[in-house]
């Protein structure tokens, strides 16, 4: 079935280093992707998206592109401040069946702590 | 702005009782979607809806049920309410994928603790 994979936290960076957080995901179709991000207390709110193969996302400094050939979304930021600190989700939404509904599958989430 | 807001962000219950999680939304949305999300498992869905009074399950509807009886409001109910469903509860809403447009607009959460 459909599934995303990301890497493992937490990951704890300096502030003004360079983020990788990886994403891979399996789907039957042709999938959006998506990065939300989870501030401390809030709910989910999306931070970019990609809808076809090679499409770049970008947002707030964060980019990720959309790899149909590895299967992978991965995240980038050139340059992290404290304030990105939070939970980072990679998400797909694929369409199915006859509701065409679109549901979000989403993956475990990664923890990002930025330290001064 | 979208937006989507839940009834409350903290729930005290004990077990055995009928619970019911209220989410509205204010964009004409024709998705709607219920999450749990549990530290190292990310959010899985629970039900979803995509019109008024249809319904289909996620991949761990046991234990709950749903009701959408109008387009802007989606229940999630736990019918006899267990420690094991101590969880945060999210819902989100979306246009209908047929508008090449899937992005999901969420709540703030709400936190349930079952005692």
């Amino acid at each position: 079935g459909d599934s995303v994979t990301q890497m493992e936290g937490p990951v704890t960076l300096s502030e003004e280093a360079f983020l990788t957080i990886n994403c891979t995901y399996t789907a039957t179709g042709y999938p959006s992707l998506f990065w939300y991000v989870q501030y401390p207390g809030e709910g989910l709110q999306l931070l970019l998206k990609a809808t076809k193969a090679d499409d770049k996302g970008s947002n707030k400094g964060f980019e990720a592109t959309y790899r149909k050939e590895t299967t992978s979304f991965h995240l980038e930021k050139g340059s992290v401040q404290v304030s990105d600190s939070a939970v980072y989700f990679c998400a797909l939404s694929v369409t199915h069946g006859s509701s065409n509904t679109g549901k979000l599958i989403f993956g475990q989430g990664t923890t990002l702590q930025v330290k001064p | 702005d979208v937006k989507v807001t839940q009834s409350s962000r903290y729930l005290v219950k004990r077990t055995g009782e009928k619970v019911f999680l209220e989410c509205v939304q204010d964009m004409d949305h024709e998705n709607m979607f219920w999450y749990r999300q549990d530290p190292g498992l990310g959010l899985r869905l629970i039900y979803f809806s995509y019109d008024v009074k249809m319904k289909e399950k996620g991949d761990i509807p046991e234990g709950y049920s749903v009701s959408r009886e109008k387009k802007e409001r989606f229940s999630l109910i736990l019918e006899s309410a267990s420690t094991n469903q101590t969880s945060m509860y999210l819902c989100a809403s979306s246009l209908w994928a047929g508008t090449g447009n899937t992005e999901a607009f969420f709540g703030q959460g709400t936190r349930l603790t079952v005692v």
